[in-house]
């Protein structure tokens, strides 16, 4: 079965310079999350879209944007990257009326 | 506090034993539970979903007490491969089903 793709998988940047995460989710879902978890750290919620609209927002900064397409990819766009933007990012999508979510393989991301 | 809170473990258990894992919630409102399991630097994978009336499947029994705000899984006959992160899930009613991670308990199970 189709699962979440994510890409790159890995990314190295410098302090101060941009990246651009993609989540392309499964066939047919509507629903997509980004979580970020850093090293140790339980997955945190930061933002989700429903049918190209942001639905949710949770502790993403502002440095941070997002949006979805029209064929429903995600693209995470990350600006004046910091040391501490280094973690595994994670993006996950949902079919509505159900309940679960599904995880792609996530984008690790190093700051240097 | 945190909103959904695991003791972080380890648990080292040898092959074939039952381990059992709790985890407390503080939103009385949220509707969907869930256990992921998470492997060193992968992406969570779906255990199970949690439902009031308890729920198996094979050597894995999760339970809910919506009164207590408490989530449980139990493992039986322990394999090598169950070694992992479990992370009790919750989701965040009102919106879109946005989750919420508790920290995780770690499993070592040992030949």
């Amino acid at each position: 079965a189709a699962g979440v793709i994510q890409s790159p998988r890995h990314l190295i940047k410098e302090k101060r310079e941009t990246a651009t995460l993609k989540c392309y989710p499964i066939p047919r879902h509507d629903t997509v999350y980004w979580y970020q978890q850093g090293p140790g750290q339980d997955p945190q919620f930061l933002i989700s879209f429903y049918e190209k609209m942001q639905s949710d927002k949770g502790s993403i900064p502002d440095r941070f944007s997002a949006q979805q397409f029209s064929d429903y990819h995600s693209e995470l766009n990350m600006s004046s990257l910091e040391l501490g933007d280094s973690a595994l990012y994670f993006c996950a999508s949902r079919v509505g009326g159900t309940d679960t979510q599904y995880f792609g393989p996530g984008t690790r991301l190093t700051v240097l | 506090r945190k909103e959904v809170e695991q003791d972080p473990g380890p648990f080292n258990v040898p092959e074939g034993a039952t381990v059992a894992f709790n985890c407390t919630y503080s939103n009385s409102a949220s509707q969907s539970f869930f256990w992921y399991r998470q492997d060193c630097r992968k992406e969570p994978k779906l255990l199970m979903s949690v439902y009031s009336s308890g729920n198996e499947d094979g050597r894995f029994t999760a339970q809910l007490n919506r009164a207590s705000q408490y989530i449980s899984l139990l493992i039986r006959d322990s394999k090598l491969s169950d070694s992992a992160t479990y992370l009790c899930v919750v989701n965040i009613p009102g919106g879109f089903q946005k989750l919420v991670f508790g920290t995780g308990t770690r499993l070592l199970v040992s030949p």
